[in-house]
């Protein structure tokens, strides 16, 4: 199976601070990584696909970068609103597998 | 627009069996492939299950294999997770997932709402 490692765990960042999270893969995964954001109480949503396209209607501050083993995302901009928990996941072979998880919390 | 809901949760005791359902709407079920996700309470997400678009195909997690089944009805646009043998590890949100296309690897673009598994005796 692919892992995923995701890091940091958590974060804490001011309003409109640039926000980096990181994923690797332990294999190659060419681009096969996507991205989510899980608000608290509420259903993971899809931010991004294929490393770095946006899914439709996710606006453009949210931007993913990498191929191979390792990917980032970004918030260039953090608001209150992207308080939540954000998940790479790779697609690339099964079982699908997601990392542990990003806490973005507004300092 | 898109939309996913799932239904069927609740609370079961050990080894006994639930059946999730997944009700779609707003787009062609039958072009894109599906898959159950799972979320136990305070925990990450763990992939389930998947289903292609023509439910020719067919994978699990090892954590669920021999338990669990997952299959659709296209002409009720409706994707079902049967799960047997229920264990107290089962305990979780389930969701139900579309992939972007019937392409085996592709990524998800839509979630459910979820619903709630609890295994307790």
């Amino acid at each position: 199976d692919i892992q995923m490692t995701q890091s940091p765990s958590s974060l804490s960042a001011s309003v409109g601070d640039r926000v980096t999270i990181t994923c690797r893969a332990s294999q190659g995964i060419s681009n096969y990584l996507a991205w989510f954001q899980q608000k608290p109480g509420k259903a993971p949503k899809s931010l991004i696909y294929a490393a770095s396209s946006l899914q439709s209607g996710v606006p453009s501050k949210f931007s993913g970068s990498g191929s191979g083993t390792d990917f980032t995302l970004t918030i260039s901009s953090l608001q209150p609103e992207d308080v939540a928990t954000y998940y790479c996941q790779q697609y690339k072979s099964y079982p699908i597998t997601f990392g542990g998880g990003t806490k973005v919390e507004i300092k | 627009q898109v939309q996913l809901v799932d239904s069927g949760g609740g609370v079961v005791q050990p080894g006994r069996s639930l059946r999730l359902s997944c009700a779609a709407s707003g787009f062609t079920f039958s072009r894109h492939n599906f898959h159950w996700v799972r979320q136990a309470p305070g925990k990450g997400l763990e992939w389930v299950a998947f289903m292609s678009y023509d439910g020719s195909n067919e994978y699990y997690a090892d954590s669920v294999q021999g338990r669990f089944t997952i299959s659709r009805d296209n002409s009720k646009n409706t994707l079902y997770l049967q799960m047997s043998s229920l264990r107290t590890e089962d305990t979780a949100v389930y969701y139900c997932t579309r992939a972007r296309s019937g392409y085996d690897f592709d990524a998800f673009d839509a979630w459910g709402q979820g619903t709630m598994v609890t295994v307790s005796s």
